[in-house]
């Protein structure tokens, strides 16, 4: 399974837009790319998923570049409650036996 | 409401004794995992199940038992050989038809060992 690395910790301030960035040079042809949000003493919450170029929802945005080896994803107008730990998850689907692997993911701060 | 229950919340045990998480979900979803979060890391898998009456060991079994007897269930057992068992742990589901790798996960419980 791709081995992810991301920022250990991020700040940022209310209204700002935030990018965290994600490596992962080894990412296979199958894999995907996901996101995640964990609030202290909660279980993740799915964010964002994505193969490649750009994906959008509600939330938040998903860029792939054309080598799949990095993502971004980024937060418009963060706010107090955006405050939580972001973890990049690679690997292949559900239906090809996926498994999460979770690193240590990047604490955002948001401050006012 | 559908989703994942786990109970209880906090529980406490003394050393050497076995202690049985629950995990209840009513999403109708095939799979469910469990994974263990120590504090300031990320989330390592247990065991997974696919399907009912089947199970796979993940990153770090030893020590855990599950059994997948009902869909809706996956309870895990932490026995006395677990080394170091105090953490939060926290339960899984996901089928096909979600996102690809898009799991709902339950509120976790935080075990203790005194």
């Amino acid at each position: 399974l791709a081995k992810t690395t991301q920022p250990i910790s991020m700040d940022s301030y209310e209204g700002q837009e935030v990018n965290i960035t994600c490596s992962h040079n080894n990412i296979a042809t199958n894999d995907y790319i996901t996101w995640y949000q964990q609030f202290p003493s909660q279980g993740p919450r799915f964010i964002i998923q994505g193969y490649k170029t750009k994906v959008t929802n509600e939330v938040a945005s998903l860029f792939i570049p054309a080598d799949r080896k990095s993502s971004t994803l980024s937060l418009p107008r963060v706010s107090l409650s955006d405050t939580a730990v972001y973890y990049c998850l690679v690997g292949p689907s559900y239906n090809q036996g996926g498994k999460l692997i979770f690193g240590q993911g990047t604490e955002l701060s948001v401050k006012p | 409401d559908g989703g994942i229950t786990q109970s209880p919340k906090y529980l406490f045990r003394k050393e050497g004794q076995n202690v049985t998480l629950s995990c209840e979900q009513n999403l109708n979803h095939d799979a469910m995992y469990w994974y263990r979060q120590d504090p300031g890391q990320g989330l390592r898998l247990i065991y997974y199940s696919q399907i009912v009456n089947d199970f796979q060991k993940g990153d770090i079994a030893e020590g855990y038992s599950v059994s997948r007897e009902k869909k809706e269930s996956f309870p895990l057992t932490v026995t006395s050989a677990q080394k170091n068992p105090t953490a939060f742990y926290l339960c899984a589901s996901s089928t096909p038809g979600l996102g690809q790798n898009e799991q709902f996960f339950g509120p976790g419980t935080r075990l203790t060992v005194l």
